[in-house]
């Protein structure tokens, strides 16, 4: 099992430049995240998805928005990217029940110029 | 608004020291609190947790304390090894669904 994947793992934006980071989980959860880490702020949950079909905004969604494509694969997309978007990003699953660990994948680092 | 406020931000201590690492948070509604440890290029993973009925609970060297009445608990980290330089992030979950609320992270370095 690979866990969970990212794609890109490094990328390069200009202010105003759109993508979409990719993220996939081979464990059946039910449950997936979208964090941002920056220095000394820890982890901030930008949105999640309960369960295939639904989203919901975490503490920091403004300036992005997501999609749940199916129970495999959650979506993070930067519709027009500002500089204070530069950090790194990252998916996590889990069952969604109580109690349950959250996998975390490798990360996506992006830098907005 | 961090509703959960880790100290201190980094720590170096010697190999075969005891590290500590604490937390403070004020949702009451919070009711599940795992310790999540991250080396550099890799994301978090889940190294232990408590729940609120328990005052302590351990795992080899790494332990958590925890206190109720005064909503704080904190990592002890046993016989500190260089392998165990690390950033750790303390968490918490209210009950009312999966997510989960970190702290800012301690960038944890052990000498050799």
């Amino acid at each position: 099992n690979a866990g969970v994947t990212q794609t890109p793992k490094f990328q390069v934006l200009k202010t105003g430049q759109s993508m979409t980071l990719q993220c996939a989980q081979d464990m059946n959860h039910n449950s997936m995240y979208w964090y941002r880490q920056d220095p000394g702020m820890g982890l901030r949950l930008i949105y999640y998805s309960a369960s295939e079909g639904t989203t919901d905004k975490g503490e920091v969604p403004n300036g992005y928005n997501v999609s749940r494509l199916n129970k495999r694969e959650f979506s993070l997309r930067l519709e027009s990217a500002a500089p204070s978007q530069t950090s790194v990003y990252f998916c996590a699953s889990s069952f969604g029940h109580s109690y349950n660990e959250q996998f975390f994948g490798p990360g996506t680092r992006l830098t907005v110029l | 608004q961090q509703q959960v406020k880790q100290s201190p931000q980094s720590l170096i201590v010697q190999k075969g020291g005891i590290s500590i690492i604490n937390c403070a948070y004020e949702n009451t509604a919070f009711d599940y609190f795992p310790w999540y440890q991250q080396f550099p290029g890799k994301g978090p993973a889940l190294l232990i947790a408590i729940r609120p009925d328990v005052s302590e609970k351990k795992e080899g060297r790494f332990t958590i304390s925890f206190n109720k009445s005064a909503k704080q608990f904190s990592l002890h980290i046993m016989d500190s090894q260089p392998g165990d330089s690390a950033t750790y992030f303390c968490a918490a979950r209210a009950n009312s669904g999966s997510r989960l609320t970190f702290g800012e992270g301690t960038q944890l370095t052990v000498n050799p």
